[in-house]
């Protein structure tokens, strides 16, 4: 059984479109996580919720959007994409502070 | 504020040599300290930590001491594998939910 799973494994897509990735952890975590990796492997925490409640909310373009609608679910939204929106996005779960779990990862490409 | 900063890459090593990733760390208070392993297309996984000064966290072989005094939790393994090549990341976590990740180092290890 897969602890943190990610969907889509892969998005590619255009200039100006929305889209979402979704993700889900069957761990039993109070807390989730959205990060952004750039090519040299560089790792930024976008947002944290734990119980549902947003906690972490870093210096991030507000097209995106976070959503968790129960704590084992914590989805990703962006609008209007950009060409420098492409990266790999993790998500990753805790049981609140302590070690994080990562799902797979989602690669962005943006055209 | 909190800070991490590790070896750069890439280190380069043949099988069976010795391993050291140096890592550094700046915070307020008693963090715990992370090294987390990432493997070519895979999230990031937990190597070992350690929750308190003089605390040694171990893992396949992979060791780490937290030293307070000189605020670091360098990275040792004994005899490397060609297994081993991956990305590193030492990473802190000092109250909250938010966890400070250093840049990653990469290790390729030859046969």
């Amino acid at each position: 059984d897969t602890a943190v799973s990610q969907t889509p494994k892969y998005l590619v897509t255009q200039m100006g479109n929305d889209k979402s990735i979704k993700c889900e952890q069957n761990l039993g975590h109070d807390t989730m996580y959205w990060y952004k990796q750039d090519s040299k492997k560089f790792l930024k925490i976008m947002f944290s919720y734990n119980n549902k409640e947003l906690i972490i909310n870093e210096t991030v373009p507000n097209r995106f959007s976070p959503k968790s609608p129960d704590k084992a679910h914590l989805n990703l939204h962006i609008n209007s994409l950009e060409l420098g929106d492409s990266a790999v996005y993790f998500c990753a779960s805790s049981r609140n502070r302590d070690e994080q779990y990562f799902g797979p990862g989602t690669r962005l490409t943006v055209t | 504020g909190n800070s991490v900063t590790q070896m750069e890459g890439p280190v380069t090593l043949s099988e069976e040599a010795f391993l050291t990733i140096n890592c550094t760390y700046t915070a307020t208070g008693y963090p715990s300290l992370f090294w987390y392993v990432q493997y070519p297309g895979e999230g990031l996984q937990l190597l070992l930590k350690a929750t308190k000064a003089d605390d040694k966290g171990s893992n396949k072989g992979f060791e780490a001491t937290y030293r307070k005094e000189t605020t670091s939790f360098h990275l040792e393994k004994g005899s490397v594998q060609v297994s081993d090549s991956a990305v590193y990341f030492c990473a802190l976590m000092a109250g909250g939910f938010k966890t400070i990740f250093g840049a990653g180092t990469r290790l390729f290890v030859k046969a």
